[in-house]
């Protein structure tokens, strides 16, 4: 039971190139979230997924799409990446229920555009 | 979304009991109260999750007044190894989402 994985660790890219980050979860959860965190500041929400089949913008979604493969996978992708897009990336999933769930989340990719 | 407050960081020596203070003024009736921890370079973990009066469970405690608008983290006797960043979050599920905002959270340095 490996919980959330996350690929790559770590990627440098140029401004202007595309990446997607892979996230997959185990656990057989409802919903996902795609998180960012700059540099001592808190995460903030960029997508999140509450089932399969549906996606939702969070809090900073601009630069950014997603796709909820399936139950398991959610990735992130940056068409045209730029400086401002320097953080951590972090993925987490939820069981969901009629409470606030847990959210169990990844190692994190850490991610300098240069 | 209810905002939270919490010290930017706190200082304590191994062995303290450690509390920390969050101030959620406009909590709504139906948000959660919940905590996490996250130490450098990995992702935040769920430490614990209240809705009223107190919650304990086996690594710390969380104490909720009446009125709600603030919340307590208690860590009995920390170690070292306490050191990390604490978030508190209030929120609620809206629509199969955990409604939450995660602000920059409180910075524990724990010494020995």
């Amino acid at each position: 039971n490996a919980g959330v994985t996350q690929t790559p660790k770590f990627q440098v890219l140029k401004t202007g190139q595309s990446m997607t980050l892979q996230c997959a979860q185990d656990m057989n959860h409802n919903s996902m979230y795609w998180y960012r965190q700059d540099p001592g500041m808190g995460l903030r929400l960029i997508y999140y997924s509450a089932s399969e089949g549906t996606t939702d913008k969070g809090e900073v979604p601009n630069g950014y799409n997603v796709s909820r493969l399936n139950k398991r996978e959610f990735s992130l992708r940056l068409e045209s990446a730029a400086p401002s897009q320097t953080s951590v990336y972090f993925c987490a999933s939820s069981a969901q229920g009629a409470v606030p769930d847990t959210q169990y989340f990844g190692p994190g990719t850490r991610l300098t555009v240069l | 979304l209810a905002k939270t407050t919490q010290p930017i960081s706190m200082d304590s020596y191994e062995g303290q009991e450690v509390n920390i203070t969050c101030s959620h003024n406009n909590i709504a009736t139906n948000d959660y109260i919940t905590w996490y921890q996250q130490f450098p370079s990995q992702g935040p973990r769920f430490i614990i999750q209240g809705y009223k009066t107190k919650v304990t469970n086996e690594v710390a405690s969380l104490f909720i007044p009446a009125d709600r608008k603030s919340s307590t983290l208690s860590l009995p006797r920390v170690s070292l190894s306490d050191t990390a960043v604490y978030y508190c979050l209030v929120g609620d599920v809206l629509g199969n989402f955990n409604k939450f905002y995660f602000g920059s959270g409180t910075k524990l340095n724990v010494k020995p």
